[in-house]
């Protein structure tokens, strides 16, 4: 059974700090790994979208990777600004079909 | 519609009731999903339709729970002899379906938030 990890479940950085978000999985027979963005009370925003033969994906400031064989994930941040305070969470997707299993979130608080 | 749509996006009912979440995917989208998310955790899945039928039931935590999409388009997520321990958002996602080439991006609704008192 896939199991995901996300570290750290929350992290407070100042305006303008890079920063990196940690996602760990157990099964590295994934088909994809997503990145997604939560606001408080809202659904889930997709950021970037990882195919199992891809190592990164960039959109704007943020910059995804994923190594299958470390099982591992992150997400980087640049020049991160108080804008970008939400829950992300990275969730992976098996191979039969495309149901994701999500890791716990890390809540980012960016302070002015 | 655009997105994923979900209602009702609020409902508070009593221990007991019957309740039921309906789920309209993006159109063109023959996969859709429903997942459950309490306070502070990341989404845990219930179970996945690939047209018309369940391919994936596993999540589903019990028997009062049960979900149909009966024309291959919109679902409805159905809860029996409701608990305080159902109080959850329930999220509904759609993507293309699994085979077809496309990426398996999910795209999620905004949540229909249950309060069982």
């Amino acid at each position: 059974k896939q199991e995901v990890t996300q570290i750290p479940a929350a992290l407070s950085v100042p305006e303008g700090e890079n920063l990196v978000l940690n996602c760990s999985f157990t099964d590295s027979a994934i088909y994809n790994l997503q990145w997604f963005r939560q606001d408080p009370g809202k659904g889930l925003t997709s950021l970037l979208l990882i195919q199992s033969s891809q190592r990164e994906q960039t959109s704007g400031r943020l910059n995804a990777s994923l190594d299958k064989s470390s099982g591992r994930s992150t997400l980087y941040i640049a020049a991160s600004q108080p804008g970008d305070s939400a829950t992300y969470l990275c969730a992976a997707t098996h191979n039969a079909g495309n149901m994701l299993t999500f890791g716990g979130g890390t809540r980012l608080m960016v302070k002015p | 519609g655009a997105g994923v749509s979900q209602t009702p996006s609020n409902k508070v009912t009593e221990k007991g009731k019957y309740v039921e979440l309906r789920c309209d995917p993006i159109s063109g989208h023959t996969a859709l999903y429903w997942y459950r998310q309490s306070l502070g955790q990341g989404p845990e899945f219930l179970i996945y339709f690939q047209g018309t039928g369940a391919a994936d039931d596993s999540g589903l935590p019990n028997d009062r729970f049960f979900a149909v999409r009966p024309e291959g388009s919109v679902s409805t997520l159905k809860i029996q002899r409701t608990e305080r321990g159902d109080s959850a958002v329930y999220l509904c996602a759609s993507s293309l379906g699994a085979g077809q080439g496309n990426t398996g991006e999910l795209f999620f609704g905004e949540g229909s938030r249950l309060t069982v008192l």
